[in-house]
């Protein structure tokens, strides 16, 4: 059974970076394409981006310039940064499993605040 | 970016009664459109991929159907765990988006 488990701190302050990782266990990297996805409290659901089991990137227009997402094949890892965050960016961050989105982490909270 | 809008925003209904759940897009996403449940506290489930296919371990009662712009999650009779918020999702492009959700409520 795949697991997707999400780290990283809950606390990030303004202008700084939201650093998160994503294990991936019980399962391949290939052929799928890993991705981050966020739900700000009590709001819809925002697709961050993703890589894919080979290394290439897509991410949402509306974030592309602060993001970037990477891959550890090794540690079956993957991780997203987001730069010079604001209180927008408070939000559920949830790793997930693409392109159908089958299998999720249980999500992480980041909340922006000095 | 495609925009999904779903209908109604809540739906009001009682265990045993069919739901009918609306998701149109505002261009053609062919048939690369999932359905989702999600429960407070909860990641996301995928019910329905590529319009009209059952993801695992989903029952029956959930289906899904249509293509191109206009499409349908029917829940055949609500069992008390259904209760919850649906959203649709395409993944004909990029960006990916999701529609902003239907509250199913008793």
């Amino acid at each position: 059974q795949v697991q997707l488990q999400e780290s990283g701190p809950g606390l990030v302050k303004p202008s700084e970076t939201l650093s998160l990782t994503c294990t991936i266990s019980g399962g391949s990297i290939s052929p799928y394409y890993w991705s981050w996805i966020r739900q700000p409290p009590g709001k819809g659901l925002e697709w961050i981006g993703y890589i894919s089991y080979d290394g290439i990137t897509n991410y949402n227009p509306s974030l592309k310039s602060r993001v970037t997402i990477s891959l550890d094949t090794s540690e079956k890892q993957f991780s997203l940064k987001l730069d010079s965050v604001t209180a927008a960016d408070t939000a559920l961050y949830y790793c997930a499993r693409a392109p159908h989105l089958d299998y999720w982490g249980q999500g992480t909270l980041v909340t922006v605040s000095s | 970016e495609i925009v999904l809008t779903q209908s109604p925003p809540t739906l009001s209904l009682s265990p045993g009664e069919r739901a009918t759940l609306s998701c149109r897009a505002s261009q053609s996403v062919s048939n690369y459109l999932a359905w989702f449940q999600q429960k407070p506290g909860q990641a996301p489930r995928l019910l329905i991929y590529d319009a009209s296919n059952r993801a695992t371990g989903i029952p029956a009662r959930f289906s899904g159907s249509g293509s191109g712009t206009d499409f349908t999650l029917t829940i055949s009779s609500l069992e008390p765990e259904d209760f919850a918020v649906y959203y649709c999702q395409h993944r004909s492009n990029w960006p990916r988006t999701f529609g902003q959700g239907t509250r199913v409520e008793i």
